[in-house]
């Protein structure tokens, strides 16, 4: 079966700091993946997304990056940090190449930018 | 117009009742539409999932799909106190290799 692993779980980074958000898959491989942000009380804001290695599509400008080095792998980072980044950060895979379209999403990443 | 809208609530229902939640989207060739539940601080786990017109039952939800009103709704029968959570719906856009989500509608069952 699929598994989906994110980490660090929860961290507090001051204002300019960099970031770095991992996040594997296991159990399948060419996975669609990608990286949701969750604002306290709000939706989700897809960030990036990928369809395969080093192709990244990007929904909103900003100040975070994405890349995919591996098949199983997408990393979110960002060279220094905003107070507005601050949120539940949500990688994700999805199964669209085959028809059934369900993302299924990791246990998150909570970040606090001070 | 927001692609995906729900009314963010919160719902008040009493436990036995039905719940209904409701979902609009704006892209009139969408294909595939789903519910999350998301427990307060945890990951939006997947509840169901509908692809055609009409009605998908899974044990005490059911999901309702018109695609000429651009409309999707679920429905919790017999509401339990843990069913107590934001459901989030999600839209797949015509072409698009991705999920849009609404804003999330939060839900409390009062015992």
């Amino acid at each position: 079966s699929q598994t989906i692993h994110q980490w660090p779980a929860t961290l507090v980074q001051p204002v300019g700091s960099p970031l770095s958000l991992e996040c594997t898959v296991e159990g399948t491989s060419n996975p669609n993946l990608y990286w949701y942000r969750q604002a306290a009380g709000r939706g989700l804001q897809l960030l990036f997304y990928s369809v395969g290695i080093g192709q990244i599509s990007s929904e909103v400008p900003q100040n975070l990056s994405a890349s995919r080095p591996q098949d199983r792998q997408f990393i979110l980072s960002s060279k220094k940090l905003l107070l507005s980044d601050s949120g539940f950060y949500l990688c994700a895979w999805g199964d669209i190449p085959s028809g059934a379209n369900v993302l299924t999403f990791g246990a998150g990443s909570r970040l606090t930018v001070l | 117009q927001k692609e995906v809208e729900q009314n963010s609530g919160p719902l008040s229902v009493p436990e036995g009742a039905i719940a209904s939640l409701n979902c609009t989207y704006s892209d009139r060739g969408s294909q595939s539409f789903f519910w999350y539940r998301q427990y307060s601080g945890k990951s939006p786990e997947l509840i169901m999932s509908i692809y055609s017109n009409g009605d998908k039952e899974d044990g005490r939800f059911t999901a309702q799909l018109n695609k000429a009103s651009q409309y999707v709704s679920l429905l919790i029968r017999d509401s339990q106190p843990s069913d107590s959570a934001t459901y989030l719906c999600a839209v797949r856009p015509r072409g698009a290799q991705k999920l849009v989500f609404g804003q999330g509608t939060r839900l409390t069952i009062n015992p």
